[in-house]
């Protein structure tokens, strides 16, 4: 059975200072997944890290996937305060739109 | 483009009771996958319908059920239910195409609240 772990579950960061997210997964998986969740509402699609090595940026906001390790990152540069959110990897082992998601990181960005 | 689109968005049952909740997936999409997220907790994967049949399931109970139109809408039943039901209720789609690349698409979702 695929699990898909993250740490830390909360976060509380300083504006201005870098923290990584990290996600672990236990099989292999065709397709790792980074969202975002704002209080009360929906999904909202950050990155879609298909293969080994891959290293997609946004922003402050920067994804790695080591499938060897089995191993998401979610890198955070010079946070600040709109970036207060829930964060949520996912794996799709096949390839079929099946997501199994983390546990969540709660990210807070205070001044 | 509406994008995903969901109703009702919120929804307060008591226990025992039926729901119906329904979902149009974005333009130009034919598959349909639901997730339940409980407060504080992660999606989990329902079920996923494609030419209006079950295609996938995750590890609910026959309670949860579904269909798919043929217009790709699809609606997700839940009989029987319990207080551990409440939770809000995420409708995603994609398109069926070989060597996808994207991300799935997820509406705003349903908040039920079963008292």
């Amino acid at each position: 059975e695929l699990k898909v772990e993250q740490n830390p579950l909360f976060l509380s960061m300083q504006e201005g200072k870098n923290y990584t997210i990290y996600c672990n997964y236990s099989t292999t998986s065709d397709r790792l997944y980074w969202y975002r969740q704002d209080p009360g509402k929906s999904l909202e699609s950050l990155f879609v890290l298909l293969s080994n090595g891959a290293v997609k940026q946004e922003g402050r906001l920067m994804a790695s996937l080591d499938t060897k390790a089995r191993l998401s990152t979610l890198h955070i540069t010079a946070a600040v305060h709109d970036l207060s959110a829930t964060y949520f990897c996912a794996v799709d082992r096949h390839n079929t739109d099946k997501l199994i998601f983390g546990t969540g990181t709660r990210l807070q960005v205070f001044p | 483009d509406a994008g995903v689109t969901q109703s009702p968005t919120h929804l307060i049952k008591t226990r025992g009771q039926q729901v119906t909740l329904r979902c149009s997936p974005k333009s130009g999409h034919d598959t349909v996958s639901w997730y339940q997220q409980a407060l504080g907790q992660g999606p989990q994967f329902i079920f996923q319908y494609y030419e209006e049949e079950e295609r996938q399931r995750g590890n609910f109970p026959d309670r949860f059920s579904g269909h798919q139109f043929p217009n790709y809408s699809s609606e997700l039943n839940v009989n029987a239910l319990l207080l551990g039901d409440s939770a809000l209720y995420l409708c995603a789609s994609s398109p069926n195409i070989q060597g996808w690349q994207e991300t799935q698409y997820f509406g705003p979702g349903t908040r039920l609240l079963v008292l």
